[in-house]
């Protein structure tokens, strides 16, 4: 089983700043098969990646990824209120696992 | 606009059965695969089950082989999950999701149904 942990745990910034949240592959993944989600307090996941780096439909362009092998990041350019929210990775290569979140709190 | 909307949770105690319904709307349901995604209390996403766009393939997680089982009515655009010999284990949030085919990500969710097996 690949094995995703995102890190940090919690990132406390304010509305403005840059995110950068990362995803380690326990193995080497093509960037393909590399998903990120949004999810806030009793509402349905959100995909706002697929292969790593494209944009699912109506995503902001503030919300961008990069990565390959074993290392992927998600960067959210300039914080915006809505933004703060937990995230995941998830990979579909072999079978499918997520990592275990990376909560975004505003400081 | 695309909707999926989970129900059939509840309590239930260990050993015995519920059904979990996904129904789906804005889209021709028929052209997608879905899968089932569970959350524990305190635990990462855990995948359990996805079904192809006609119902012909089927593929589960080893934690379910076997209790739990899958299908679909194109008639009427819903998803189920049938889940025997539940276990306290597993108690959670059960999603669904749609996908482009049963072994790709999901695009879109819904909010989630909540299970809980305990005596």
């Amino acid at each position: 089983e690949i094995v995703l942990t995102q890190s940090p745990g919690t990132l406390s910034l304010s509305p403005g700043e840059r995110a950068t949240l990362s995803c380690r592959a326990s193995q080497t993944i093509s960037s393909t098969y590399l998903a990120w989600y949004q999810r806030k307090p009793g509402q349905a996941p959100r995909l706002l990646l697929y292969g790593a780096s494209s944009r699912a439909t109506g995503i902001p362009d503030r919300f961008s990824g990069s990565g390959s092998g074993t290392d992927f990041t998600l960067t959210i350019s300039r914080l915006e209120p809505e933004d703060f929210a937990v995230y995941y990775c998830h990979q579909y290569v072999n079978s499918f696992t997520f990592g275990q979140g990376t909560r975004l709190e505003i400081k | 606009q695309v909707q999926l909307v989970e129900s059939g949770g509840g309590v239930v105690q260990p050993g015995r059965s519920l059904r979990l319904s996904c129904a789906a709307s804005g889209f021709t349901f028929s052209s997608y695969a879905f899968h089932w995604v569970r959350q524990a209390p305190g635990k990462r996403l855990e995948w359990v089950v996805a079904i192809s766009y006609d119902g012909s393939k089927t593929d589960y997680a080893d934690s379910v082989k076997g209790r739990f089982t899958i299908s679909r009515d194109n008639s009427k655009n819903t998803v189920y999950l049938q889940m025997n010999s539940l276990r306290p284990e597993d108690t959670g949030v059960y999603y669904c999701a749609r996908a482009r085919s049963s072994g790709w990500y999901g695009d879109y969710w819904g909010q989630g149904t909540l299970v809980t097996v305990s005596s």
